[in-house]
């Protein structure tokens, strides 16, 4: 199975600031992996996929990123709507995996 | 516009089968391919498996021989057993369609997800 290693497990941030998320896959995963965004008490929400392609209705504060097998989800502007946790998910092979999850909260 | 609802037993005994309901409106389960999704205590989310738009299946080889995902055309309606559970099945389980087109390998549409408690 291919790992996907998430950091930070959790981050404090302050509203408007930049804050940044990374998943490390275990093998060349191509472009093939997605963010998504849960909020408390909801289902998860697809923010990003193909790795850079910001998905419908998504706000342009949100990216994604990769360099090798490095991929990274940037928030530009942390609102306060963005609080949740974030997960990426490999999408090159099954079975797929996730990562550990990022706790984002505000401070 | 699409929606799945996840249904079933929030409590089951260690040893028996787990047994799930996904109803989807706003779009045919005889299009795209959807699957299950479990996210554990601790925030792991685990891919469970899917069952296609023709009724073929995969799934995660964490699971073996326990998991069976079936659907009914008729109801629109796609199942997940998982059989021999243990504390360790303990968790929030989802049912999701893949998209389409640029997002086929991609989850866009999720249940709201329903808690399942593995316990005597």
């Amino acid at each position: 199975d291919i790992q996907m290693t998430q950091s930070p497990a959790s981050l404090s941030a302050s509203l408007e600031e930049i804050v940044t998320i990374t998943c490390q896959a275990s093998q060349d995963i191509g472009n093939w992996l997605a963010w998504y965004q849960q909020k408390p008490g909801k289902s998860p929400q697809l923010l990003i996929y193909g790795a850079t392609s910001l998905a419908d209705g998504v706000p342009s504060r949100f990216s994604g990123s990769r360099s090798g097998t490095q991929y990274s989800l940037k928030i530009s502007r942390l609102q306060v709507e963005d609080i949740g946790i974030y997960y990426c998910l490999q999408a090159y092979s099954a079975p797929r995996t996730f990562g550990g999850g990022t706790k984002l909260e505000l401070k | 516009e699409v929606q799945l609802q996840e249904s079933g037993p929030g409590l089951v005994k260690p040893s028996q089968s787990l047994s799930l309901t996904c109803s989807v409106t706003g779009y045919s389960i005889t299009s795209n391919y959807w699957g299950w999704i479990r996210k554990f205590p601790g925030n792991k989310m685990e891919w469970m498996g899917y069952i296609s738009y023709s009724g073929s299946t995969s799934y995660n080889p964490s699971l073996k021989s326990r998991i069976s995902i079936t659907r009914d055309t008729s109801k629109n309606q796609f199942f997940l057993q998982l059989n021999s559970v243990t504390t360790e099945d303990t968790a929030t389980y989802y049912c999701a369609r893949y998209g389409s087109s640029s997002l086929l390998y991609y989850f866009d549409y999720w249940g709201q997800g329903v808690m399942v408690t593995v316990s005597s």
